[in-house]
């Protein structure tokens, strides 16, 4: 069963500090990963997609990895600031025999950012 | 340059009632989706288009219809509201539907009594 574990459910850290969120999936085939930022009461925006040939992407303080041999994926954020509090979602992708990939939602890390 | 806009906000029903969500994207996006999202569980799809005049069901479709008939509109329908329909929709579009990014609107809050 395709399966995206995201860990931990939730995180409380202080303004300026570093973090780090874990995904593991049981997705198969892949296609590949996505991490999404979703602020509360708005829609996810998406911060990187991986496909399996890459193993580390950027953007901004945010940087995202892929082990696709262990199946498992981290978004670091460097730096935190009062406006990263949000949830972080992993998506991973699976290849369909249709015109769009299934997309499989892990539930999520809050994250809260104290000053 | 909107993005992806949803109306309504929010909306309270009864058990039984009808209604529809409209969802507009002004990035002439092929591919539109509507997903739900419930407490403690990952967003799940309930229907998705890969083009004007088509839809196809998700993993959720039933209970819900949607029509496509401009390329810019994803309409999603509910003929007879149940509470199990309390939830967070949200719309979504992209270029194409393997690797590109997918937009999210910013959500419709609806609540069935």
């Amino acid at each position: 069963k395709n399966q995206v574990e995201q860990s931990p459910q939730s995180l409380i850290i202080l303004e300026g500090k570093n973090c780090t969120l874990q995904c593991n999936y049981t997705v198969s085939p892949f296609s590949n990963l996505r991490w999404y930022k979703q602020d509360t009461g708005r829609g996810p925006v998406s911060l990187t997609i991986m496909t399996f040939s890459e193993n580390t992407k950027s953007n901004g303080r945010y940087t995202a990895t892929l082990d696709a041999d262990t199946k498992q994926s981290s978004l670091h954020i460097t730096a935190s600031q009062l406006s990263d509090s949000a949830s972080y979602i992993c998506v991973v992708s699976a290849i369909e025999d249709t015109d769009a990939d299934k997309l499989i939602f892990g539930t999520g890390t809050r994250l809260q950012v104290f000053p | 340059n909107a993005g992806v806009t949803q109306t309504p906000k929010f909306r309270v029903l009864k058990t039984g009632q009808s209604m529809t969500l409209l969802c507009a994207q002004d990035m002439n996006h092929e591919y539109m989706y509507w997903y739900r999202q419930d407490p403690g569980m990952g967003l799940r799809l309930i229907h998705y288009s890969v083009g004007e005049g088509t839809t196809a069901k998700g993993e959720v479709p039933d209970g819900y219809n949607v029509s496509r008939l401009k390329k810019q509109n994803f309409l999603l329908g509910l003929e007879s509201a149940a509470p199990s329909q309390t939830s967070v929709y949200f719309c979504a579009s992209s270029y194409e539907g393997t690797t590109d990014t997918q937009y999210f609107g910013p959500g419709t809050r609806l609540t069935v009594l």
